[in-house]
């Protein structure tokens, strides 16, 4: 099962932050937070990931709280085709998982005009 | 830059016939992976595959199921004797267990 929680669905104005939350209240040392986000029935889009510090890259930010218990996940400039359904994933590095990601429910993000 | 390829983009087929969905991982991609997604509902984990054998799968990859990599390009899934509820997305995804896994665009499979 995720080890995941967000929220059902989100709204966000075109042009504004769209700030994604996302709870990992029993997530361990040795685990990153990964976000992809999904645009219909397309391929997970990886969009960025981190460990304890603070990320941003091209597409977005992330934001991790400093017991690592939860993070935000922040597109600074939503626009419409940021319109998708978003998913934090907590993925183990190395061990034993062989790396596969486990998929909840997401956040579906609507980006309106 | 380089991404996972998958072919086809739809397979429709009967019930009980033999599929297998092909992918093109990132050439210097060392796991690779099949999920699959049935409308509606979340993303499921298939299998990795790691060094020419399978390193996980799930409950749901049971003996209908079979991957290989027949040469040094193709990652290959093989449904036996599909059934209805086999009716889905299937995605190929590749990378290695420290760094990102990029996802193919799909193949949706349609069985009648």
């Amino acid at each position: 099962d995720a080890k995941t929680t967000q929220p059902p669905s989100m709204d966000c104005a075109e042009g504004r932050a769209a700030n994604l939350p996302c709870n990992h209240s029993t997530i361990s040392g040795n685990e990153y937070v990964y976000w992809y986000r999904q645009i219909h029935s397309q391929g997970p889009q990886y969009i960025i990931h981190g460990l304890k510090n603070n990320e941003t890259n091209e597409m977005a930010s992330l934001i991790i709280t400093e017991d690592r218990k939860s993070s935000t996940l922040i597109l600074p400039h939503a626009t419409l085709r940021d319109t998708a359904v978003y998913y934090c994933i907590v993925r183990e590095a190395g061990g034993t998982s062989y790396g596969k990601l486990t998929f909840g429910q997401g956040t579906i993000l609507t980006v309106h005009p | 830059e380089p991404e996972v390829t998958q072919t086809p983009s739809h397979q429709v087929t009967q019930m009980g016939q033999e599929v297998i969905l092909r992918c093109v991982p990132i050439s210097n991609h060392l796991y690779f992976y099949w999920y699959r997604q049935i409308l509606g509902q979340k993303v499921e984990f298939l299998v990795s595959f790691y060094n020419n054998e399978i390193s996980e799968k799930s409950e749901i990859f049971d003996d209908q199921f079979s991957v290989e990599r027949p040469d040094g390009s193709n990652f290959t899934l093989k449904i036996r004797s599909t059934k209805l509820e086999d009716s889905a997305m299937y995605f190929c995804a590749s990378g290695t267990v420290q760094e990102t896994q990029y996802f193919g665009p799909g193949t949706r499979l349609l069985v009648l």
